[in-house]
């Protein structure tokens, strides 16, 4: 089953904060951050595991609510580098390949 | 280490025809993935492999794909009779062991079938 992510669009400008969510009709094991630049490979941003963790670095960070079976994703005062779009990918155990959601396209605009 | 690479970048064929793309994971990392992304939409899981162990093959693929890692290494895949819908791009992954961590991912294969 793919998560789905919300919203599918986000045009911020330069500074402004938004916030990326993805859910799952099933229990989850662990859920994967990634970004993509035009024509470029996926970027690893981080992992969170079931329990209800949170992570961050810099300017980013994440949650994961067991409970809801969903996780958010935070950019705090976006900068041009954040544009791209982002995939959750949820795995159901530990021995599971990631499915990604559609992706949110986000555009940070100075 | 390089990370994840594919060969070749880029692929133009003529339907009908048969393909082969190569990934070379990261050294000792011994779980690789294929997926398919097309424009706008997020990477799509095909197939995984453990070692050389082909673990997960997705329903979604059609008896024309085929996928093998022989000796654990690199892996490639195969794609028979190519159709139009097959245009896409092709990403591999590799992972370390564990999965609770990142997966790398190659530059992908742009596969256009005229």
């Amino acid at each position: 089953q793919q998560p789905v992510q919300s919203p599918q669009a986000v045009i911020l400008r330069e500074g402004e904060d938004a916030v990326i969510n993805c859910s799952s009709s099933k229990a989850l094991y662990s859920v994967h951050w990634y970004r993509q630049k035009h024509g470029e490979a996926p970027v690893f941003l981080m992992i969170l595991l079931k329990g209800g963790e949170q992570k961050g670095h810099d300017k980013i960070s994440a949650s994961f609510n067991e409970k809801k079976q969903q996780s958010s994703l935070y950019l705090t005062a976006s900068q041009l580098s954040y544009s791209g779009t982002y995939f959750c990918g949820t795995a159901f155990n530990a021995g599971n390949m990631l499915t990604f959601g559609g992706g949110t396209r986000l555009m940070v605009k100075p | 280490d390089t990370g994840v690479s594919q060969d070749p970048r880029h692929k133009i064929t003529k339907r009908g025809q048969n393909v082969t793309f190569r990934c070379d994971p990261i050294s000792e990392h011994n779980r690789l993935y294929w997926y398919r992304q097309t424009l706008g939409q997020g990477p799509e899981f095909l197939t995984y492999f453990q070692n050389e162990a082909q673990l997960e093959k997705s329903r979604l693929l059609s008896d024309r794909f085929s996928a093998e890692r022989p000796k654990g290494s690199f892996s490639t895949l195969e794609i028979q009779r190519t159709e139009q819908g097959d245009s896409a791009m092709y990403l591999c992954a590799s992972i370390a062991g564990r999965s609770n961590t990142e997966a790398f991912f190659g530059q992908g294969t742009r596969l256009t079938v005229v």
